[in-house]
């Protein structure tokens, strides 16, 4: 089956202008989660969205950042006014269980965005 | 606060070599840790997940790691490196019981290997 996709996979954008990406999660998978990853370091945890619950936004690094997810299926991730240091992968990920940390989260290829 | 630490940003072998990327975990209880690869182009993968079961993990494409109280590590291993294991590999452990969901990266190992 296929796996989680992600939309761009590449963005160049110019300073101040809002983003907008797309997370595709595996099939029936009730968790999904949304992580920034910087050049030549370790990801950061952004979201994450349980089913119905309230997403949990604790990472967001400020309120210029937003995700969105309808139901149990795509998700959006919005950057708007982007600055240089938005600069950085975005990564999804998706899981089948209930989210527990045990639960193996399967991650798609990534957006790489740029900011000029 | 739970935190990992790779002990190397970059390790280079010889193909048929043994492979040792090193990891030491921080955390106030008994925590789950995890190996993730990441190829390049490629989603994360994961490679095995240490929960408290057994101590010594063995995970996908020959890969294993140990579990070590004692010396808050769980350091990656493969007797034998092939020229396909060349890639980025992140140590994870898992921050508390009540968000366990939110996984905690190091900051990778780029493992070479040379012909």
């Amino acid at each position: 089956g296929a796996g989680v996709s992600q939309s761009p996979s590449n963005k160049v954008t110019e300073k101040g202008k809002d983003v907008e990406l797309r997370c595709d999660p595996i099939s029936g998978h009730t968790a999904l989660y949304w992580y920034r990853q910087r050049l030549g370091q370790g990801l950061e945890f952004l979201i994450y969205f349980q089913g119905n619950s309230a997403p949990d936004k604790s990472g967001l690094p400020s309120d210029r950042f937003s995700a969105e997810r309808t139901g149990e299926s795509v998700s959006t991730l919005t950057i708007q006014r982007t600055q240089q240091e938005d600069s950085a992968v975005y990564l999804c990920a998706s899981s089948p269980l209930m989210g527990f940390g045990t639960d193996t989260q399967y991650f798609g290829p990534g957006t790489r965005l740029t900011v000029l | 606060a739970q935190s990992v630490t790779q002990l190397d940003s970059h390790v280079s072998v010889s193909e048929g070599t043994p492979v040792l990327l090193r990891c030491n975990y921080s955390s106030s209880y008994s925590p789950s840790l995890f190996w993730y690869v990441q190829h390049p182009n490629k989603g994360l993968q994961l490679l095995l997940k240490y929960t408290s079961a057994a101590t010594l993990v063995k995970g996908i494409n020959g890969f294993e790691a140990e579990f070590k109280k004692s010396e808050t590590s769980f350091h990656l291993t493969k007797p034998s490196a092939h020229m396909s294991d060349a890639a980025e590999y992140f140590c994870v452990v898992i921050p508390d019981e009540d968000s366990s969901y939110k996984l905690i990266f190091g900051s990778g190992t780029r493992l070479l290997v040379r012909p």
